[in-house]
């Protein structure tokens, strides 16, 4: 069956440094995968999206990369700030799947000052 | 939250009643769709919409019906609340693309005692 695994440990940073979060999946051939930030009792934001034929996204202070030979994708906040603390999901969807998407179960940041 | 709102935001009910939730968007979306969010589950999708009274079932959708008579109203209904549907619910709305961004709504508390 199809997995997506994300760390469920939160992940502490301090303030200025980069927080590295993963997004494992097996079983699975994306077309795309999309992050998105979760503030408590809210909704997901979307973040950012990207294609199985791109090796990098940006975004300010953002950076998704997608390796579909590992089945892995890395999401970076660079210059980190406590505003920047959430839970961060990772999202796959399928060339013919009509916006249908498969939901890790998400990592908590934690920024410190 | 992008024009999107679900009601009611939170709700206690008891083993078998029926609930219906319901989500309204100002945005003129065609698709539409209905999560839960459960810890250490992330997001798993009920049933999604491609247009009016167009649906079908997503990953988790026993014990579930939906209906869409308008373009702005998706409506979940739990037939006969189980305790297992205790959850976070949570509607989306996507683009006219398959690889478009999701916008979610606040989403809803459901406590079924």
């Amino acid at each position: 069956s199809q997995k997506i695994e994300q760390n469920s440990e939160a992940l502490n940073i301090q303030e200025g440094k980069t927080a590295t979060l993963t997004c494992n999946y097996t079983n699975y051939s994306p077309a795309y995968l999309q992050w998105y930030r979760q503030d408590p009792g809210r909704g997901p934001v979307f973040l950012l999206l990207i294609r199985e034929n791109e090796k990098e996204k940006r975004k300010e202070r953002l950076k998704v990369t997608f390796d579909t030979t590992l089945k892995q994708s890395l999401f970076h906040i660079t210059a980190s700030q406590p505003a920047d603390s959430a839970t961060y999901l990772c999202a796959l969807g399928g060339a013919d799947s009509w916006g249908k998407l498969q939901f890790g179960a998400g990592t908590q940041v934690v920024v410190t000052p | 939250d992008a024009g999107i709102t679900q009601s009611p935001r939170h709700k206690v009910t008891e083993t078998g009643t029926p609930v219906t939730l319901r989500c309204h968007q100002t945005e003129n979306h065609r698709y539409m769709y209905w999560y839960r969010q459960d810890p250490g589950h992330g997001l798993r999708l009920i049933h999604y919409s491609y247009g009016v009274k167009d649906t079908d079932k997503g990953e988790v959708s026993d014990g579930y019906s939906v209906s869409r008579s308008k373009t702005e109203d998706f409506l979940l209904t739990l037939e006969s609340a189980t305790s297992s549907q205790t959850s976070v619910y949570f509607c989306a709305i996507g683009g006219t693309g398959v690889q478009e961004t999701q916008y979610f709504g606040p989403g809803t508390r459901l406590l079924v005692l």
